[in-house]
């Protein structure tokens, strides 16, 4: 089993909607869960972090977490087309590994 | 702040040849993680070290893989010998602490013909 998993997609929405992105991780002493956002060509680029259950907001974005179900979700609101990138789970495991999903791929249509 | 730094940023190399990988990491930053990137298995962990020592090499695939973290401004990940399997793109991520996220440098694309 994968440590963390997330739908390859691709994600399509139109622009000024609302992209909803999913993870769930197996570690259930995993403390810390982030998102990032990776251009094609580029390396991943930290953009959210959580480490309590329920929602964190930062602009357009917003972290939700749910360590019951082992679930941490991002939505992203009012999707631009400079969005379009794939998207990367992260979760941080008891041993303090560094754990990456493969990425959900998101395009934005304007 | 220059950012973590890796070089070359290309690499192209012949299968058996040893292949050297440099991070320059954030100062102060006291965790250094190395990762791969390939399509077909997304980011794979393959080491990382706190305040220069190793704590954690099971991702690391084989024995011809070895990292090293001198001092806390440097570190190597080496290939010898070089195999086209091993051709990614190799990440150098490191951070402040264990519990926030980690800054990646602009990784190495590794070409093994």
């Amino acid at each position: 089993q994968k440590e963390v998993e997330q739908n390859s997609g691709p994600l399509s929405v139109p622009e000024g909607a609302i992209a909803s992105l999913n993870c769930t991780y197996s570690d259930r002493g995993s403390q810390s869960f982030f998102w990032y956002r990776q251009y094609s060509g580029k390396s991943p680029e930290l953009i959210m972090f959580i480490y309590s259950n329920g929602d964190k907001e930062d602009g357009r974005f917003t972290a939700q977490l749910n360590k019951a179900s082992q679930y941490v979700s991002l939505l992203i609101r009012d999707s631009q087309p400079s969005d379009s990138a794939t998207y990367l789970c992260a979760v941080k495991g008891t041993g303090n590994q560094f754990y990456f999903g493969t990425g959900t791929s998101l395009t934005v249509i304007p | 702040d220059a950012g973590v730094i890796q070089s070359p940023r290309h690499e192209v190399t012949e299968m058996g040849q040893e292949v050297t990988l440099r991070c320059k990491p954030i100062s102060g930053h006291d965790y250094l993680f190395w990762y791969r990137q390939t399509m077909m298995r997304g980011l794979e962990l393959l080491i990382y070290f706190n305040n220069n020592v190793p704590i954690d090499d099971s991702g690391m695939p084989e024995d011809r893989f070895s990292a090293k973290m001198p001092n806390a401004s440097f570190s190597t990940l080496k290939i010898q010998p070089s195999e086209p399997r091993d051709s990614a793109v190799y990440f150098c991520a490191t951070g402040r602490g264990s519990f926030y996220g980690y800054t990646f440098g602009s990784g190495t694309r590794l070409t093994v013909v």
